[in-house]
């Protein structure tokens, strides 16, 4: 079954103890990003990545790290977590960008405390 | 910057009763305008993309409409199923990045 998947789903943790968030697609996308959820924002890009080895900022990416070493898997890391990126993060993954479908995951839902 | 603006927020409606989402952008050049649904707990999931003013794209009792300053998703005899928040995001020229609106949350009652 083509899907994206991440894990953990959901993550409860305290300020500053480094987290990562994994993302796995097994489509052959070239194309994935992450994006976080929240209450009046909507979903905003915090890092896309057009190819391995090839990332870019989105909107909101102070305080997050990503890493592209193989085409099917673009983690999330967060090295020292603060109450702020308490939010719903999704990532997705597209054929060949933007502008392509975007496949989305589940969703990991991230508590900060 | 890319800028986009969905109303209302949320929207009730009798089963069958018709209506329409809007959806307004502001974009430098637009490459892109694609709407998703999102049901509670899960991802969003692909509806259409829309490439150009004028141009218009159906599934099912959904019809997506687009003008060079909004976009209108328009929903026919509506279901129950149908319930779920609708989310609008264009991307412009010069960026490889999408931009999303807060989305209509349209409840639809038998």
């Amino acid at each position: 079954e083509a899907q994206v998947t991440q894990n953990p789903r959901y993550l409860i943790t305290v300020t500053g103890k480094k987290l990562t968030v994994t993302c796995s697609q097994n489509m052959n996308h070239e194309y994935m990003s992450w994006y976080r959820q929240d209450p009046g924002l909507g979903l905003r890009q915090i890092y896309y990545s057009m190819n391995v080895e090839v990332t870019d900022k989105g909107d909101v990416p102070e305080g997050y790290k990503v890493s592209r070493k193989e085409k099917r898997n673009f983690p999330l890391i967060l090295e020292s977590p603060s109450p702020n990126q308490t939010s719903l993060y999704f990532c997705a993954s597209s054929p060949s960008g933007p502008l392509a479908e975007q496949y989305f995951g589940p969703g990991t839902r991230l508590t900060v405390t | 910057e890319d800028q986009v603006t969905q109303s209302p927020e949320a929207l009730r409606l009798q089963e069958g009763e018709s209506s329409s989402l809007n959806c307004s952008y502001t974009v430098s050049g637009l490459r892109g305008l694609f709407w998703y649904r999102q049901d509670p707990g899960k991802g969003p999931e692909f509806l259409f993309t829309l490439y150009s003013a004028g141009e218009e794209k159906e599934k099912e009792r959904l019809k997506a409409t687009l003008t060079k300053k909004e976009s209108f998703l328009h929903i026919t005899a509506p279901k129950p199923e149908d319930s779920a928040t609708y989310l609008c995001a264009v991307q412009g020229f010069g960026n490889e990045k999408l931009t999303f609106g807060t989305g209509t949350r349209l409840t639809i009652i038998p």
